[in-house]
C-alpha cells in the first residue's frame, strides 16, 4: 500500500515548456487534490476532483489544467510554465469529507 | 469562500514547555478542523482533527479546543520536545455540504522551534 505517489520529484522548466505533474492513490479514495506550497503562503487548492469524471477549479487555478483519468490518477498540467509557478505541488486524496486528507511527496518545480 | 487565519508566524519555546497555535476561521458552515504538521522537505501528515460537534479533543501531548461561536480553534501541545519542531497548519472544511465536497482551507502555518 503505497498511499499517495507523484512523480518527478524534481523538475527544472524553462519559461513557455510545459510538463505534466502525475498524481496516483492505491486507497480507493473518491476525491483527490492539487496544492502549492510557497513560503508564508500555506498550501493553496488549485484544482480538486469530488469523483471520477469531475473536475473543479481551486483558488489558484490560472495556469493550470487537471484530468481525472480514472479513480487513481489525476494529473496535473502546466502549458506554458511561467517563474511565478515556481513551488512545491503537493497532491492529496481523500475517502470520507470528514476523514483524513493524505497528501503524496511533493513535487520540487522550479521554472527559469 | 472560506477564510482561515493563524497565529503567530513562528513560535520559539524551551523543551518542557507548552506551545499554542490559534486559528479563526470565517465561514460558519465549516464543521471539520484538521491540524498538519509538516517537517522540512517532508509531506504534510495529520496530528489531530475536531468535528465542529466536539470542543475539544485530545490525544496524549496534543489536544485542539473549538469555539463555534467565536470561530477559532486552537492546538495545544504540552511538554514540548525537539522532535515537535515542524510547521504547524491549520485547516477548515464544510465536509461534503454544498458543493465544497471536503475542501480544505489551510492557514498560513506556524513555524514551531523547541529548543532543548
Amino acid at each position: 500500500n503505497a498511499g499517495v505517489t507523484q512523480t518527478p520529484k524534481f523538475q527544472v522548466l524553462k519559461t513557455g515548456q510545459s510538463m505534466t505533474l502525475q498524481c496516483a492513490q492505491d486507497m480507493n479514495h473518491n476525491s483527490m487534490y492539487w496544492y502549492r506550497q510557497d513560503p508564508g503562503m500555506g498550501l493553496r487548492l488549485i484544482y480538486y476532483s469530488a469523483s471520477e469524471g469531475t473536475t473543479d477549479k481551486g483558488e489558484v487555478p490560472n495556469g493550470y489544467n487537471v484530468s481525472r483519468l480514472n479513480k487513481r490518477e489525476f494529473s496535473l498540467r502546466l502549458e506554458s510554465a511561467a517563474p511565478s509557478q515556481t513551488s512545491v505541488y503537493f497532491c492529496a486524496s481523500r475517502g470520507d469529507p470528514y476523514n483524513e486528507q493524505f497528501f503524496g511527496p511533493g513535487t520540487r518545480l522550479t521554472v527559469l | 469562500g472560506e477564510n482561515v487565519e493563524q497565529h503567530p508566524s513562528t513560535l520559539s519555546v524551551q523543551e518542557g514547555d507548552s506551545a499554542v497555535i490559534k486559528c479563526t476561521y470565517s465561514d460558519s458552515a465549516s464543521n471539520y478542523f484538521p491540524w498538519y504538521k509538516q517537517e522540512l522537505g517532508k509531506r504534510p501528515q495529520l496530528i489531530i482533527d475536531i468535528r465542529s460537534n466536539v470542543g475539544e479533543k485530545k490525544d496524549q501531548r496534543i489536544a485542539v479546543t473549538l469555539n463555534k461561536t467565536a470561530k477559532h480553534f486552537s492546538l495545544h501541545i504540552t511538554e514540548t520536545q525537539p522532535e515537535d519542531s515542524a510547521v504547524y497548519f491549520c485547516a477548515a472544511s464544510s465536509g461534503a455540504g454544498g458543493t465544497s465536497y471536503g475542501k480544505l482551507t489551510f492557514g498560513q502555518g506556524t513555524i514551531l522551534t523547541v529548543h532543548p
